[in-house]
């Protein structure tokens, strides 16, 4: 158990929809990242913050947004759903950055 | 062509062998993750290093900063290590902050 936990574990929802994705970092850790990993695509940076405060933008749609609450919590919001965005999404937390990443259990989308 | 390269894609050992898997990374980093994935999705987090060595239990990971080189060796390996492992380098943005790109992976099988 690396102490990071997301919600909700599987999600299935239809084209056009928006969802809703959450991440608590372990305890101490002020950097979250969001990772996308599809079939064909491999595991790919999405975006990153630190202390509430985004820090580094990787291969994020537009589509996508995140923010990092107070708390430290993140979510990640996820519009206009399409086939194609059906994936895994990780979500890691760090002490520092960068730092020894310790990652979630993954939220398994399928768009439908 | 990707900024960081693993090779090889897929590995299949008899229990016992030694095993090594390469990464290569083609621009400046901080540092270099190692990381597996079980069949389960579960990501762990191996080793990050920024230079030299670094062992726990039968795992092993070097890395050659001047060759943009690094390598996750398996002592002994034993049929719970079938897992992909995954290289991913911390590389500097132009904003003076990190993302981590991932290597394609290696999928790794030892047989009993």
């Amino acid at each position: 158990d690396s102490g990071v936990t997301q919600t909700p574990k599987h999600l299935i929802t239809a084209t056009g929809q928006r969802v809703t994705l959450r991440c608590s970092p372990r305890s101490g850790d002020l950097s979250v990242y969001w990772y996308q990993q599809s079939l064909d695509q491999g595991l790919q940076f999405l975006i990153q913050y630190y202390n509430g405060e985004e820090r580094a933008k990787g291969n994020i749609l537009e589509r996508f947004s995140a923010q990092q609450f107070p708390d430290l919590h993140s979510e990640l919001n996820l519009s206009s759903l399409e086939l194609g965005d059906s994936a895994l999404y990780f979500c890691a937390s760090s002490v520092n950055s960068p730092g020894e990443q310790y990652f979630g259990p993954g939220t398994r989308l399928t768009v439908t | 062509k990707n900024e960081v390269e693993q090779s090889p894609q897929n590995l299949t050992a008899q229990e016992g062998e030694f095993i090594t898997i390469n990464c290569s990374y083609s621009v400046g980093i901080s540092a270099l993750h190692w990381l597996q994935q079980h069949p389960g999705g579960g990501i762990v987090s191996l080793f990050m290093l920024s230079s030299g060595k670094k062992k726990h239990g039968r795992l092993i990971a070097t890395i050659n900063i001047q060759e943009k080189h690094s390598s996750l060796h398996i002592t002994a390996s034993h049929p719970r290590d079938s897992a992909v492992y995954i290289c991913a380098a911390f590389l500097l943005t132009q904003g003076g902050s990190e993302k981590l790109v991932f290597g394609k992976g290696t999928k790794l099988t030892v047989n009993p």
